[in-house]
């Protein structure tokens, strides 16, 4: 079965750069969320979108920003990094606003150094 | 403010036996509990959930318990199998029908011993 898929798995910057994460929903779902799980953390909710439009925000920085597009992907643009922002973001999809599960993909690793 | 917590970080268990994951909340407006299982190096898997006008939901080998009283959850997981090591976390769900923000909990790590 399709799952979550986010781009890229690994991702190294340098403090001040910018990054950008992709995210792709499974077929037919049309609510993204995304999370932050630092190093023996939980995760934390960032921002969500449903059919395209952002439907609740989270602990997510200024410098932080994301967006759904018309084919339902999204993508969480970074800038300013910092080596706080080291940690590994999740993609997850629902088939609905309001549906209970939530399928997370395999996350983008990103180290800042 | 609204958080999500576990009591025991780590939990050990000899592969037959059942296990037993605890966790406190302190949102009561919250309408749907979840429990999430994390591999390492994946994403969060979705196990069970449970309404909050529920006590009991079972699954399969799994039974979540909600004690609104005392505001605790808690997954029992039967004959607890090398495979289901791993990291369990529960989470909060506060958006009704306008979303599905979940607020999750520090993580229990659970160790099937052979």
């Amino acid at each position: 079965a399709a799952g979550v898929i986010q781009s890229p798995r690994h991702l190294i910057k340098e403090k001040r750069e910018t990054a950008t994460l992709k995210c792709y929903p499974i077929p037919r779902h049309d609510t993204v969320y995304w999370y932050q799980q630092g190093p023996g953390q939980d995760p934390q909710f960032l921002i969500s979108f449903y059919e395209k439009m952002q439907s609740d925000k989270g602990s997510i920085p200024d410098r932080f920003s994301a967006q759904q597009f018309s084919d339902y992907h999204s993508e969480l643009n970074m800038s300013s990094l910092e080596l706080g922002d080291s940690a590994l973001y999740f993609c997850a999809s629902s088939p609905r606003q309001g549906a209970t599960e939530a399928f997370f993909g395999q996350g983008t690793r990103l180290t800042v150094v | 403010g609204e958080s999500v917590g576990l009591h025991l970080p780590t939990l050990s268990v000899q592969e037959g036996d059942n296990s037993i994951i605890n966790c406190a909340y302190s949102n009561s407006a919250s309408d749907y509990f979840i429990w999430y299982k994390q591999e390492s190096g994946k994403g969060p898997q979705f196990i069970i959930d449970i309404r909050s006008n529920m006590d009991k939901r079972q699954g399969q080998r799994v039974t979540v318990l909600l004690n609104k009283t005392v505001k605790h959850l808690s997954l029992q997981i039967a004959a607890t199998q090398p495979g289901d090591s791993a990291v369990y976390f529960c989470a909060e769900r506060n958006g009704g029908a306008a979303g599905n923000k979940l607020t999750f909990g520090g993580g229990t790590r659970v160790l099937v011993k052979p």
